[in-house]
């Protein structure tokens, strides 16, 4: 099916414990973002990507990593996950810069 | 900071009547968007504006931009049930990069 998907859409996972959320886009767009939803903060840009091998740090990077070698993929890795990273993730993607951005549907990750 | 600050936090209205939303940003941008997202789901993107646009106007949907003032407007006519969701504008900043930055967003829920 054409669009962005995210895996998995829900996430447990304790503290200290390395998590990866998927994000898949058929489209070949360029720019790929990750943001973080969570109450009272709107949505927060965690990381982008302007193309595959190329990705830079948005407001709230720490903790985080990313890769793109491949177009269509960008995964967002957790590498020690805190409780303070409980949250909604959402991927989306874009294929002009400054242009309409498509999201998925987001994954809710609660780290106990 | 977040860039975008939408104001109301809440807003509820009758069916039929007009919901406006405003959003305020700091820096100079490139453009605005407006998105819509459903409780539980991704965001849907309603419509841009460029900064050398004044007002722009999507079926029932009418945007305006002052970019003296730093500020927009997001006018829903004749609203619907089914307009009830949370509004987000986001701004693409005039400083290099590419970082769409969402603001905490306007509540709206229409009473039927």
């Amino acid at each position: 099916d054409a669009g962005i998907t995210q895996s998995p859409r829900y996430k447990i996972t304790e503290t200290g414990r390395q998590v990866t959320l998927m994000c898949h886009q058929t489209w070949s767009h360029s720019y790929m973002f990750w943001y973080r939803q969570d109450l009272g903060h709107g949505l927060r840009l965690i990381y982008y990507s302007a193309a595959a091998d190329i990705t830079d740090k948005g407001e709230v990077p720490d903790g985080y990593v990313v890769s793109r070698s491949k177009t269509e993929n960008f995964p967002l890795t957790l590498e020690s996950a805190t409780r303070s990273q409980t949250s909604v993730y959402f991927c989306a993607s874009s294929p002009v810069q400054g242009t309409e951005a498509f999201f998925g549907q987001g994954t809710r990750l609660t780290v106990v | 900071s977040q860039q975008g600050e939408e104001d109301p936090q809440a807003l509820s209205i009758q069916e039929g009547e007009n919901a406006t939303m405003n959003c305020s940003y700091k820096t100079s941008i490139n453009n605005l968007q407006w998105y819509r997202q459903n409780s539980g789901r991704g965001l849907v993107h309603l419509i841009l504006i460029r900064s050398n646009e004044r007002e722009k106007h999507s079926g029932r949907l009418r945007v305006t931009l002052d970019t003296s003032k730093k500020s927009s407007s997001l006018l829903i006519t004749a609203s619907r049930a089914a307009d009830t969701a949370s509004y987000f504008c986001a701004t693409d900043p005039n400083t290099g990069g590419f970082k769409t930055i969402f603001g905490a967003g306007t509540r709206l829920f229409v009473k039927a």
